[in-house]
């Protein structure tokens, strides 16, 4: 059982750019979501799925877009790369039901842009 | 806005020592608060939670008391060991939405 995967691990872009971070769960969670990480800011939630065909903006969505076509798959579109993108990404998912409660996350990726 | 304030930012120990972090929040509405415990280079996991209406919880070595009037939160390691050493995030959930709103994290190192 794979949980949350997350591709690349890696990345570094040139300003301006644009790439997809992909992410992939086999748990059958109906929810999904991003988040972005950095320094003395915690967890900030970018966009979320709850269901295929149904994505919403969290906190910070400016400059990303998601969709949703599948239950098992989440992409994060960066459209024009800022180094204010600069930041650990993260895709977490959890159940609907009786395990609402517990999201699981992905072990990340680290963007670099120039 | 941040909604959940967490603090320190970094916390250092000797092995065997009681590390508290401490988490404070405004909305009222919040109706259940994990902490999340993070290892270099790993997401994040949930380590214990805690709903409103209790005001201890605990899990091994690991204790979460709240103080609902305060609005405040904090977690408790005892007999803190260097394999503890992580990130740590406080969180909290707005019912209906489900969101959480995660505090800005805290670096613990328990020293050997």
């Amino acid at each position: 059982n794979a949980g949350v995967t997350q591709t690349p691990k890696f990345q570094v872009l040139k300003t301006g750019q644009s790439m997809t971070l992909q992410c992939a769960q086999d748990m059958n969670h109906e929810y999904m979501s991003w988040y972005r990480q950095d320094p003395g800011m915690g967890l900030r939630l970018i966009h979320y799925s709850v269901g295929a065909g149904i994505t919403d903006q969290g906190e910070v969505p400016n400059g990303y877009n998601v969709s949703r076509s599948t239950t098992e798959d989440f992409p994060l579109r960066l459209l024009s790369a800022a180094p204010s993108q600069t930041s650990v990404y993260f895709c977490a998912s959890r159940t609907a039901g009786s395990g609402a409660n517990v999201l699981t996350f992905g072990a990340g990726s680290r963007l670099t842009v120039l | 806005q941040q909604q959940v304030k967490q603090s320190p930012q970094s916390l250092i120990v000797q092995k065997g020592g009681i590390p508290i972090i401490n988490c404070a929040y405004e909305n009222t509405a919040f109706d259940y608060f994990p902490w999340y415990q993070q290892f270099p280079g790993k997401g994040p996991a949930l380590l214990i939670a805690i709903r409103p209406d209790v005001s201890e919880k605990k899990e091994g070595r690991f204790t979460i008391s709240f103080n609902k009037s305060a609005k405040q939160f904090s977690l408790h390691i005892m007999d803190s060991q260097p394999g503890d050493s992580a990130t740590y995030f406080c969180a909290a959930r707005l019912g209906s939405a489900r969101q959480l709103t995660f505090g800005s994290g805290t670096q613990l190192t328990v020293l050997p």
